[in-house]
C-alpha cells in the first residue's frame, strides 16, 4: 500500500482478554516500529524491529506485550490479560533502515479500550 | 516523556512567527526530532537534528545546541492548520523518547 496501515482501527475488549494488533508497513521499509499514546499523554516507543530481529526489547511496558515481525513485512503486537490501563493508541511506523529514525512514517493507529 | 521538557501550550496570531523550546537529557544523543501531530491523527514527521545549528524547510526552521541540552521549532507565517500538538523526540542510544507535546492555537 501507499502507506502504512494497521488494523483493526478500533479494539474493546474486557479486562483479561488477549488482544492481537497488526501493522502493515510501507513496501519496502525493513524497519519498523510500536508506540502507544495514552489518553493526554505523549508517545512511548514500545519496540523496533530491524528486519525481523527487535535489537531492544526493554521497552515494552511488560511481560504481557510481546511483538513479532515474520517475512521482513507485517508486525503484530500482543497483548496478554489485558488490563484497563492498556488503553491507548497504538501506533506503528515503518522507515527504510532502522538508523534512519528521522524517516519514519506513522500508521493511523489502532484505539484500544480495555473494559 | 522522562527529561524532555517543552511547554504544555502555546497560543499564537495568524501570520506570526512562534518558538517552541525543547530541553532534554541523555546520555547517548544520537538525534533530535519534531513531530506536528493535529488531534485525532498519527504524527507527521516534520525535522531531524543531529548536528548543531539551523534546518530550514519552508516555513518551519529546527535549531539544535548539544552542549546545552536545547533545541527550538521555529513556525513562520503562521496558518490556522498549524494549530496542533508538536512533538519534541530524542533519540537517547537505541531509545526514542517523546516529550509530552506543546498545543498550538492559532487564533485569527
Amino acid at each position: 500500500g501507499a502507506g502504512v496501515s494497521q488494523s483493526p482501527s478500533n479494539k474493546v475488549t474486557e479486562k483479561g482478554k488477549d488482544v492481537e494488533l497488526r501493522c502493515d508497513p510501507i513496501s519496502g521499509h525493513t524497519a519498523l516500529y510500536w508506540y502507544r499514546q495514552s489518553l493526554g499523554q505523549g508517545l512511548e516507543f514500545l519496540i523496533y524491529f530491524q528486519g525481523n530481529s527487535a535489537p531492544d526489547k526493554s521497552g515494552l511496558p511488560s511481560d504481557r506485550f510481546s511483538a513479532e515481525r515474520t517475512g521482513g513485512s507485517v508486525s503484530t503486537l500482543t497483548i496478554q490479560r489485558t488490563q484497563q490501563e492498556d488503553s491507548a493508541v497504538y501506533l506503528c511506523a515503518s522507515s527504510t533502515l532502522a538508523g534512519e529514525w528521522e524517516t519514519q512514517y506513522f500508521g493511523p493507529g489502532t484505539r484500544l479500550l480495555v473494559l | 516523556g522522562q527529561n524532555i521538557d517543552q511547554p504544555t501550550e502555546m497560543t499564537a496570531t495568524e501570520g506570526a512567527i512562534v518558538q517552541i523550546n525543547c530541553t532534554y537529557q541523555t546520555s547517548g544523543f544520537n538525534g533530535l526530532f519534531w513531530y506536528q501531530q493535529h488531534a485525532g491523527e498519527a504524527p507527521t514527521f516534520l525535522s531531524y537534528n543531529v548536528l548543531d545549528g539551523l534546518e530550514e524547510k519552508g516555513r518551519f526552521s529546527s535549531f539544535l545546541s548539544r552542549s546545552k541540552g536545547y533545541s527550538y521549532l521555529l513556525l513562520k507565517e503562521l496558518q490556522m492548520k498549524d494549530s496542533a500538538s508538536y512533538l519534541c523526540a530524542v533519540r537517547d542510544n537505541n531509545d526514542m523518547r517523546f516529550g509530552a507535546g506543546t498545543r498550538l492555537t492559532v487564533k485569527p
